[in-house]
């Protein structure tokens, strides 16, 4: 089964920091990977898929990248609503996994 | 718009039997995959399974074969999770999402329900 792991598993930013998450996968998983945001007692949000195509709607803010094992987001400006659990996720023919999730708290 | 709407919360004891709903609106709910994906108290994110409704074709993880039941009933745009004998264990938020393009499993997950709070305690 394929491994992902997400770092930092929290991270203190600031407003108006430049916030970048990292998830590994533990072999070539090409651009089969979505990032989502969620924020407490919500169901979570499609933010980003195929690893770098951003949803619409989604501020600009928010972009993604990598391919094989090692994809980014990147908040450009963090901005009050973006503190919240983020999460990766590997998708394939058969099966779904998951990041451990990122949380984004206030410094 | 698309909508994905779940049934309300439960408070069900060790070894009880339990179907919990996902109803989908606003798009052809044959054509794309639904999944479910629980989320215990405080914990991550963990992928239990997907079902075309379509055909009924399944496929659970792993992890999940054979505790749960994931089916669909096409003609009222309903999807369902199901335990024959809960436990303490199965105690967390259960979300129902959509994959994001029609007929492929190679998809992320979007939209998703509001979730299902599942509380088994005796």
């Amino acid at each position: 089964d394929i491994q992902m792991t997400q770092s930092p598993s929290t991270l203190s930013a600031s407003v108006g920091d430049r916030v970048i998450i990292t998830c590994r996968a533990s072999q070539s998983i090409s651009t089969w990977l979505a990032w989502y945001q969620q924020k407490p007692g919500e169901a979570p949000n499609l933010l980003i898929h195929r690893a770098s195509n951003v949803k619409s709607g989604v501020p600009s803010r928010f972009s993604g990248s990598g391919s094989g094992t090692v994809f980014t987001l990147t908040i450009s400006s963090l901005q009050p609503d973006d503190f919240a659990t983020y999460y990766c996720q590997h998708y394939d023919t058969y099966s779904g996994t998951f990041g451990q999730g990122t949380k984004v708290e206030i410094k | 718009e698309v909508q994905l709407v779940q049934s309300g919360a439960e408070v069900k004891e060790p070894g009880e039997s339990l179907k919990i709903s996902c109803k989908g609106s606003g798009y052809s709910f044959s054509s794309y995959w639904i999944g479910w994906v629980r989320q215990m108290p405080g914990k991550g994110l963990e992928w239990m399974g997907i079902i075309y409704p379509g055909d009924s074709d399944t496929r659970y993880s792993p992890s999940f074969q054979g505790q749960v039941t994931i089916s669909a009933a096409k003609s009222i745009s309903t999807a369902y999770l199901q335990w024959s004998s809960l436990k303490a264990s199965d105690t967390a938020m259960y979300y129902c999402a959509r994959l994001g393009e029609p007929i492929t499993t190679l998809s992320w997950f979007d939209p998703w329900g509001q979730g299902t709070l599942v509380i088994v305690s005796s």
